[in-house]
């Protein structure tokens, strides 16, 4: 069965430095999100992308994220100077075109220290 | 406006009981509400979803009521196993044309004992 994979599983970074999460959606889909889950709360909508730009973002992903799709298979998080308050559970997911069936992937846990 | 409210926030019921989670929302543009589950560390997977012009969903031992006029729905798991056990999620979309944005409910976390 397709699913959606990120890489790494875990990542620990100091405060202030870059980190990449990465994301290979299912191979049919062309709608693609980032959602995060701090530890013990809900899961919360960061951005979507569709068609090379983004077409909804949060009050979340404000200057220090971005997101691209740097080839036609990975799709990218960065965030740029990370906070302690970045430490949390990143989720990628997919939809495939006409549908509201987003696929998540196993996350990203990341911890900023 | 885009908040989605759930209750419990936790629930314990023994083997076969019937665990009753609820959600409610404000936006009346909504109009796709899905169900994740997600066990410990893993990504939230979906369960059963409605949309508004249906009351009732079931989809083996997992069932959603919808009430559109209340704009509250609920999941209901019958016949509940040890491996229900997890964390589930309402939440709430409006669909197609839309960004597909999901706005989810703060969690349910249930525990079936043996």
């Amino acid at each position: 069965e397709p699913e959606v994979t990120q890489t790494p599983s875990h990542q620990v970074t100091q405060m202030g430095q870059e980190v990449i999460l990465r994301c290979v959606p299912i191979s049919n889909h062309l709608y693609f999100y980032w959602y995060r889950q701090i530890l013990g709360q809900k899961v919360e909508f960061l951005v979507s992308f569709y068609n090379n730009e983004i077409s909804e973002k949060s009050e979340i992903f404000d200057d220090q994220f971005s997101v691209e799709r740097p080839d036609g298979s990975n799709f990218t998080l960065k965030i740029r100077s990370t906070k302690l308050e970045d430490s949390a559970m990143y989720f990628c997911a997919s939809s495939r075109p006409g549908s509201t069936e987003a696929f998540f992937g196993q996350g990203t846990r990341l911890t900023v220290v | 406006q885009q908040q989605v409210k759930q209750s419990p926030q936790s629930l314990i019921v023994q083997k076969g009981g019937i665990p009753i989670i609820n959600c409610a929302y404000e936006n009346t543009a909504f109009d796709y509400f899905p169900w994740y589950q997600q066990f410990p560390g893993k990504g939230p997977a979906l369960l059963i979803a409605i949309r508004p012009d249906v009351s009732e969903k079931k989809e083996g031992r997992f069932t959603i009521s919808f009430n559109k006029s209340a704009k509250q729905f609920s999941l209901h798991i019958m016949d509940s196993q040890p491996g229900d056990s997890a964390t589930y999620f309402c939440a709430a979309s409006r669909g197609s044309g839309n960004t597909g944005k999901l706005i989810f409910g703060q969690g349910t976390t249930l525990q079936v004992k043996p």
